[in-house]
Formats: C-alpha cells, sequence, structure tokens
C-alpha cells in the first residue's frame, strides 16, 4: 500500500510553546490530507480536512487558530500546535487519500505537553 | 451525518480460533467500508475493504461481508495468530472523497 510518514514520531514541549508536525505522502500525491487527533483507548477523531492550496475545514468544536494547518503541496501537510497546555497532550495522527479513494494513515505523533 | 457503531469492544479468543466484529451504519448513501488494524503507538494500517456492490471479500484468512439492507458489514478473522492482536476499526465512507466515520473500535487479544 501507499506510504505515509508523520514527523516527529514522539515530542515533549513545555507549555505554552508551538509544535510542528508534518505529514508526507512519500509515493503518491495527496490533494487531501486529513488530521486525526486519538485518545488513548478510544477511536479516532476527525479534526480538520486539509486540501492542497486551499484552507483547511474543520470539524465543529476544533479551533482553528489553535491548530493551524497547512497544505502546501501534494505531498506534504502539517499540523502546528499553538501555544500548547497539557490538555492537548494526544496522538495526532494524519491520513492521505489517493486519487482511489484510499485513506492510509501515518504512524502517528504522541506529542506530550509538560 | 452517518453513525458507525461496532461491537463488541473488546474480544478474546484463543489461538486458531475464528473472531468477528461487527459494525453497523446508519446512511444508505455510504458506499465504501474499510477495516483498520492499529498496534498500540501506531497509526492505523488498512487490512481489508469492501464497496457497496460486493457482497463479500476476502484475502486470505481476513473476510468482510456487507449486507445493504441491514447496515451492516463484518470483518472475519480466522486461523488468528497471537500477532492478530491489535484494536479494529471499521469505518464508512459516501464516496472517495467524503469524510470517513469511524466505529469505537474493537481490542482483539489473541490468547497462545
Amino acid at each position: 500500500g501507499a506510504v505515509v510518514s508523520q514527523h516527529p514520531s514522539r515530542v515533549i514541549c513545555k507549555s505554552g510553546t508551538s509544535v510542528k508536525i508534518e505529514c508526507r505522502s512519500l509515493d503518491f500525491q495527496a490533494t487531501t490530507m486529513f488530521w486525526y487527533r486519538q485518545f488513548p483507548k478510544q477511536s479516532l477523531m476527525l479534526m480538520a480536512t486539509s486540501n492542497e492550496g486551499s484552507k483547511a475545514t474543520y470539524e465543529q468544536g476544533v479551533e482553528k487558530d489553535k491548530f493551524l494547518i497547512n497544505h502546501a503541496s501534494l505531498t506534504l501537510s502539517t499540523l502546528t500546535v499553538t501555544s500548547a497546555h497539557p490538555e492537548d497532550s494526544s496522538f495526532y495522527i494524519c491520513s492521505a487519500r489517493t486519487s482511489g479513494g484510499w485513506e492510509f494513515f501515518g504512524p502517528g505523533t504522541r506529542l506530550t505537553v509538560l | 451525518g452517518e453513525n458507525v457503531e461496532q461491537h463488541p469492544s473488546t474480544l478474546s479468543v484463543q489461538e486458531g480460533d475464528s473472531a468477528v466484529i461487527k459494525c453497523t451504519y446508519s446512511d444508505s448513501a455510504s458506499n465504501y467500508f474499510p477495516w483498520y488494524k492499529q498496534e498500540l503507538g501506531k497509526g492505523p494500517q488498512l487490512i481489508i475493504d469492501i464497496r457497496s456492490n460486493v457482497g463479500e471479500k476476502k484475502d486470505q484468512r481476513i473476510a468482510v461481508t456487507l449486507n445493504k439492507t441491514a447496515k451492516h458489514f463484518s470483518l472475519h478473522i480466522t486461523e488468528t495468530q497471537p500477532e492478530d492482536s491489535a484494536v479494529y476499526f471499521c469505518a464508512a465512507s459516501m464516496d472517495t472523497g467524503n469524510q470517513f466515520y469511524f466505529g469505537t473500535g474493537t481490542s482483539l487479544t489473541v490468547i497462545p
């Protein structure tokens, strides 16, 4: 299947700092990428849909100014958690959709805010 | 919107036995149903999928069945092995370009 990478895989930061997470589709172009948040032992919660060259579409309840999404190219989307706080600690997962409609997930990023 | 329910939330089976996970969906417009396996600390991986024009699909020890009338689909794993232990998620989508709606997940444990 297609490969989606995520970087970093794990990050620990101090409260108030910003953290950027990169999501890359390595062997295909993805016009649409998705960002999910997953709490322990829970399902994936869609945060936003990222379309190349346009503004991201955020799900209800997700703060646009807190979770900045940029989809600069067909293979890269970034999620920046601004002014992170302990409650932002979570597992963040991106996915990329192929032209055929299959969705492949990245390995996830474990964010811990102290 | 679409609502996907998944059962059971936890499942333990003896190695070699079969495991079945069931999902129901609410919107008859959904036509694509993937299943994902998520190991601890990793992202979900697509293991099998089925589209609404097919009733059953099989890939070695894994099979998925779809009942459009009843709006439910199931994942079947035969001859389970310890490495099958993971969390499995079902999902439903109305079209290739639309949002995926995920089930709540099933934690499968295969006991050696």
